[in-house]
């Protein structure tokens, strides 16, 4: 079946550091895959997508890259902020290209 | 403000009533979704529309929800005899299916307290 799976719960990150966050997904027929930041108390808010025929895509100090081999996907936030702390979700689109199937996320946490 | 919005924020309400919540997707997107979220997971998909259309239902969706977009434009779900069960955030997004883009663009949420 369909899965998108995530490999930390928490990711705890100095300021400035680099960040990565990696995401598994099961269903190899995915060809588009979006990372989500989710503050406390607010919706999901779009940071960047990537689609299959793609193996990298960089945004404002955030990169994505897509292993297909393996059916991995990962983010990277360089210097990392306190503001950079949320959680985040990969999340893959299924059913024709309809619905969002989102992991369980995994909350960054930024020290000072 | 021309992102995503949704109404009410927060409700709490006791077991067996029932509850109505708007969602008011960005202008000219034709594509708005639902999706409900409980603590610690991610977003579930529950159902989409495509204008006016209601073409694809989660079975998470049972027989007491209900949602409409009579004018394909915001979209109001319904929660009928609400359980505790049902206590949740309740996420609607849209999308702009046209321009090669799938992005869908969450509102704030309403969260539904179910005592």
């Amino acid at each position: 079946g369909e899965s998108v799976g995530l490999h930390l719960p928490t990711l705890s990150v100095q300021e400035g550091d680099n960040s990565i966050i990696n995401c598994a997904y099961s269903n190899s027929a995915s060809d588009y895959f979006i990372w989500y930041k989710q503050e406390s108390g607010k919706g999901p808010q779009f940071i960047i997508d990537i689609r299959s025929n793609m193996d990298k895509r960089q945004g404002q100090r955030v990169t994505v890259l897509l292993n297909k081999t393996v059916k991995h996907l990962s983010l990277q936030i360089a210097a990392t902020q306190p503001g950079d702390s949320a959680v985040y979700f990969c999340a893959e689109l299924t059913g024709g290209g309809n619905k969002l199937t989102f992991g369980t996320g995994t909350q960054l946490k930024v020290e000072l | 403000d021309t992102g995503v919005s949704q109404d009410p924020r927060h409700k709490i309400t006791k077991r067996g009533q029932n509850v109505t919540f708007r969602c008011d997707p960005i202008s000219e997107h034709n594509r708005l979704y639902w999706y409900r979220q409980t603590l610690g997971q991610g977003p579930e998909f529950l159902t989409y529309f495509q204008n006016e259309a209601q073409l694809e239902k989660s079975r998470l969706l049972s027989d007491r929800f209900s949602a409409e977009r009579p004018k394909g434009s915001f979209s109001t779900l319904e929660i009928q005899r609400t359980e505790q069960g049902d206590s949740a955030m309740y996420l609607c997004a849209s999308s702009f299916d046209g321009r090669g883009s799938d992005t869908q663009y969450f509102g704030p949420g309403t969260r539904l307290t179910v005592l």
